[in-house]
């Protein structure tokens, strides 16, 4: 069936750091793969998304590249900040459907 | 920007008690969602709408219901809720492609006692 399995956190960093969080799938087709972000206290939101095979999506100095050959879509940040401590979600689309699952959540912790 | 607002941030209720939470999406979108999210089994899909009166069942739909009456509101209802329905459940909304992304309201922690 359609899964996703994240790193388990928390993941504790120095500020400035190098980040990365792996993400790897299992799904029917060609999902649609995004990385949510949840602040505490928040909800999520989008971070970054990639449709298609070897598409990079890019946001706040995170990246994450699809790769259809090894199924994965590993967040990666080359300095990260105090400020994005927070929860990390990846999230492949079911194949042919609008629904998202969810992996269970990556904590990071930065500290400065 | 999207906006996607929960009624509640905070609610507390009563073993057994009806309750009703509400989702209010400002963007047209066709699809609504409500998730539940707890400690180490990250965000699990109750139920799901793809249009107005229409409502699919996610993976773990007992003991809740839900109703689409208008396109911008989608409510869960807990017809009678337990303790083991105590959590944090999360709206979101998106437009019909499987591209688009889902835009989450703020969440809703119930505690039922």
């Amino acid at each position: 069936g359609n899964s996703v399995t994240q790193m388990e956190g928390p993941v504790t960093l120095s500020e400035e750091a190098f980040l990365t969080i792996n993400c790897t799938y299992t799904a029917t087709g060609y999902p649609s793969l995004f990385w949510y972000v949840q602040y505490p206290g928040e909800g999520l939101q989008l971070l970054l998304k990639a449709t298609k095979a070897d598409d990079k999506g890019s946001n706040k100095g995170f990246e994450a590249t699809y790769r259809k050959e090894t199924t994965s879509f590993h967040l990666e940040k080359g300095s990260v900040q105090v400020s994005d401590s927070a929860v990390y979600f990846c999230a492949p689309t079911l194949y042919n459907t609008d629904k998202l699952i969810f992996g269970t959540g990556t904590r990071l912790q930065v500290f400065p | 920007d999207v906006k996607v607002t929960q009624s509640s941030r905070y609610l507390v209720k009563r073993t057994g008690e009806k309750v009703f939470l509400e989702c209010v999406q400002d963007m047209d979108h066709e699809n609504m969602f409500w998730y539940r999210q707890d400690p180490g089994l990250g965000l699990r899909l109750i139920y799901f709408s793809y249009d107005v009166k229409m409502k699919e069942k996610g993976d773990i739909p007992e003991g809740y219901s839900v109703s689409r009456e208008k396109k911008e509101r989608f409510s869960l209802i807990l017809e009678s809720a337990s303790t083991n329905q105590t959590s944090m459940y999360l709206c979101a909304s998106s437009l019909t492609k499987s591209s688009s992304p889902l835009h989450f309201g703020n969440g809703t922690r119930l505690t039922v006692t």
